[in-house]
């Protein structure tokens, strides 16, 4: 079955760099999350797209922004890179109405140096 | 506001013996999803369970059991003849049931199994 797609799986960046995010959801899921995992930490929501409009936003910083596309692929947008923004970044995917349940992606590592 | 609480940090255990990790959530909401996800040494992170919160019934999945408590607002998870490839940390999450729900997720727990 298909699966939520994360690209990269692992992305190296410099301080004040820009980084690009991908997530294509499972075929027919309508809405992507985004969640940020910090080392030894718990997932934390960044933002949430339903029907290609955003839905919520957690804690997500000025510098990073995010879109859902027509094709239902959400792209995460990271400017001026910080080193405490070295962490996993997940994506996951539902049918909107019916949370029964997220699939994630395996996860993008950024690092940044 | 919804929040989880994984009080356990760490947990070790040797091979074969039975586990439980706690969870307890708090929630305004009259209809909730209780989740548990693993995450390995891997990083991604496993689905194992949604729970919808009118539905209090205990369920089992092979060597894994969860344990629905409204009254005590609590969904542990226990493991029973617990393996290596069990080690993981575990988070326990809850949703509301509207559109487009987030997941609010516990801090973890951290299951050391070993020989």
């Amino acid at each position: 079955a298909a699966g939520v797609i994360q690209s990269p799986r692992h992305l190296i960046k410099e301080k004040r760099e820009t980084a690009t995010l991908k997530c294509y959801p499972i075929p027919r899921h309508d809405t992507v999350y985004w969640y940020q995992q910090g080392p030894g930490q718990d997932p934390q929501f960044l933002i949430s797209f339903y029907e290609k409009m955003q839905s919520d936003k957690g804690s997500i910083p000025d510098r990073f922004s995010a879109q859902q596309f027509s094709d239902y692929h959400s792209e995460l947008n990271m400017s001026s890179l910080e080193l405490g923004d070295s962490a996993l970044y997940f994506c996951a995917s539902s049918l909107g109405a019916k949370t029964n349940g997220y699939t994630f992606g395996s996860g993008t590592r950024l690092t940044v140096v | 506001a919804q929040k989880v609480t994984q009080a356990q940090t760490e947990i070790s255990v040797v091979e074969k013996e039975d586990v439980t990790l706690d969870c307890v959530y708090e929630t305004r909401d009259t209809t909730y999803y209780l989740f548990w996800y693993k995450q390995p040494p891997s990083g991604e992170l496993v689905f194992l369970i949604r729970r919808n919160s009118f539905d209090e019934q205990n369920e089992i999945s092979g060597r894994y059991s969860w344990n629905f408590q409204k009254s005590t607002s609590s969904f542990n998870f226990t493991i029973t003849a617990s393996q290596v490839v069990d080690s993981a940390v575990y988070f326990c999450a809850l949703s509301d049931t509207g559109t487009a729900s987030k997941l609010t997720f516990g801090t973890g727990t951290r299951l050391q199994v070993t020989l």
